[in-house]
């Protein structure tokens, strides 16, 4: 069963700690993303990687950190530099060529900090 | 002056009816664009992809781009209450196909 897959679906985390958010896919999809999406508001780019052990900076980076150490993998840290993680945070992998290509979103992670 | 703009609606249509989602957006660079259907409290769903200018159907959906007037829209004919939800537009640029997000149009298709 292919797809991507992300968890936790709900996840509640303390002032000041640093929470890890898990994004996997099986669909052999060299590029992988995180965004962010806060109500009212449109998708953002946090993070993003093209291959293994590569990653960019998106639009949003700051408090967050990832890594890259296999293709089917892109974990997502929420550190607590993070001023305002409250959010919904989604991961997506890409299919196709530079020219044609599609992004799918796995089912996301609401973030809730107490 | 935002990248992308679309109308937050609601846009409220009778079931049976056409459904028209517009977007426009500021990057002249931008060569592909999406339109991603989400419902309330899930993940974005792919819907359409379209690269160039002129109309693209698939099934009861039909997007329409204009690079010139930087303009894109989708069309929803034969509207279906299954079919409420929010649409979000996202052009697509660069070497590393970053998106980047309308805040989306919320659908209401009324019976």
């Amino acid at each position: 069963d292919g797809g991507i897959t992300q968890s936790p679906k709900y996840l509640f985390r303390k002032e000041g700690q640093n929470v890890t958010l898990s994004c996997e896919q099986n669909l052999n999809h060299d590029a992988m993303y995180w965004y962010r999406q806060d109500p009212g508001q449109g998708l953002r780019l946090i993070y993003y990687s093209q291959i293994v052990n590569d990653f960019q900076k998106g639009d949003i980076a700051e408090g967050y950190s990832v890594s890259r150490e296999k293709k089917e993998s892109f974990p997502l840290t929420v550190t607590s530099a993070q001023k305002n993680p409250t959010a919904f945070y989604l991961c997506a992998s890409r299919v196709g060529t530079a020219s044609y290509n599609e992004q799918f979103f796995g089912p996301g992670t609401r973030l809730t900090v107490l | 002056q935002k990248e992308v703009e679309q109308n937050s609606g609601p846009l409220s249509v009778p079931e049976g009816a056409i459904a028209s989602l517009n977007c426009t957006y500021s990057d002249r660079g931008s060569q592909s664009f999406f339109w991603y259907r989400q419902y309330s409290g899930k993940s974005p769903e792919l819907i359409m992809s379209i690269y160039s200018n002129g109309d693209k159907e698939d099934g009861r959906f039909t997007a329409q781009l204009n690079k010139a007037s930087q303009y894109v829209s989708l069309l929803i004919r034969d509207s279906q209450p299954s079919d409420s939800a929010t649409y979000l537009c996202a052009p697509q640029t660069g070497t590393a196909s970053k998106l980047t997000f309308g805040t989306g149009t919320r659908l209401q298709v009324t019976l």
